[in-house]
């Protein structure tokens, strides 16, 4: 365990469902990430939140939800998706630059999600 | 848009051999991170090389900065079976986020 803990590790639906994942970090991290990966593609950031305030939005579409009601805890609210929609969904934490400099992230072992 | 690139896309190697991912970006940079993924689970981050430095060790990891070329490699030597993953790198560029390339497929041979 890395200390980012995602549930549900898997997540089946259909395009008129609505679900959430939920991301949990044990880290102490003030920063949180929601993040797409594809097959075949770079990993694409959806998400940041910075003290729970949402710091980025990386023209994501409307059909995801996210919310952070504190520092530990993250979610992402599924509704109408589209097939393509399908991919591992990762989470991540980091603490705040402070002295180093340097954004390092912590990641979850992530949502596999496919959409029917 | 997608700032590190990395190549080759896939590798494959025997057990013993040394393997070499090269990472290419556009911008400038803060630093340089490097990520290693099994199968299906989460990225693992594996070492941070700062602007200012041209080499940097962990273990049997190394990783070489070229500011002026904006390109970065990782070395990993006598490599293992257990190495088998997927190796990104990911640029920090002082702002909110890091940027990752698509990603090495490391094959080890046993």
């Amino acid at each position: 365990e890395t200390g980012v803990t995602q549930t549900p590790r898997h997540l089946v639906m259909g395009m008129t469902n609505k679900k959430s994942l939920k991301c949990e970090q044990h880290l102490g991290h003030n920063a949180m990430y929601w993040y797409k990966q594809s097959a075949k593609k770079p990993l694409e950031l959806m998400f940041v939140y910075n003290f729970k305030e949402q710091t980025e939005n990386n023209s994501v579409p409307s059909r995801f939800s996210p919310e952070c009601p504190n520092s530990s805890h993250l979610f992402l609210h599924l509704h109408t998706l589209q097939p393509e929609d399908s991919a591992l969904y990762l989470c991540a934490s980091s603490q705040e630059r402070g002295f180093s400099g340097a954004n390092v992230l912590t990641f979850g072992a992530g949502s596999r999600l496919t959409v029917l | 848009s997608q700032q590190g690139e990395e190549d080759p896309q896939a590798l494959s190697i025997q057990e013993g051999e040394n393997a070499t991912m090269n990472c290419s970006y556009k911008t400038s940079i803060n630093n340089l991170q490097w990520y290693r993924q099994n199968s299906g689970r989460g990225l693992v981050h594996l070492i941070l090389i700062r602007s200012n430095e041209r080499e940097k060790h962990s273990g049997r990891l190394r990783v070489t900065l070229d500011t002026s070329k904006k390109s970065s490699s990782l070395l990993i030597t006598a490599s293992r079976a257990a190495d088998t993953a997927s190796y990104f790198c990911a640029t920090d560029n002082g702002g909110n986020k890091l940027v990752f390339g698509a990603g090495t497929i490391l094959r080890v041979k046993s």
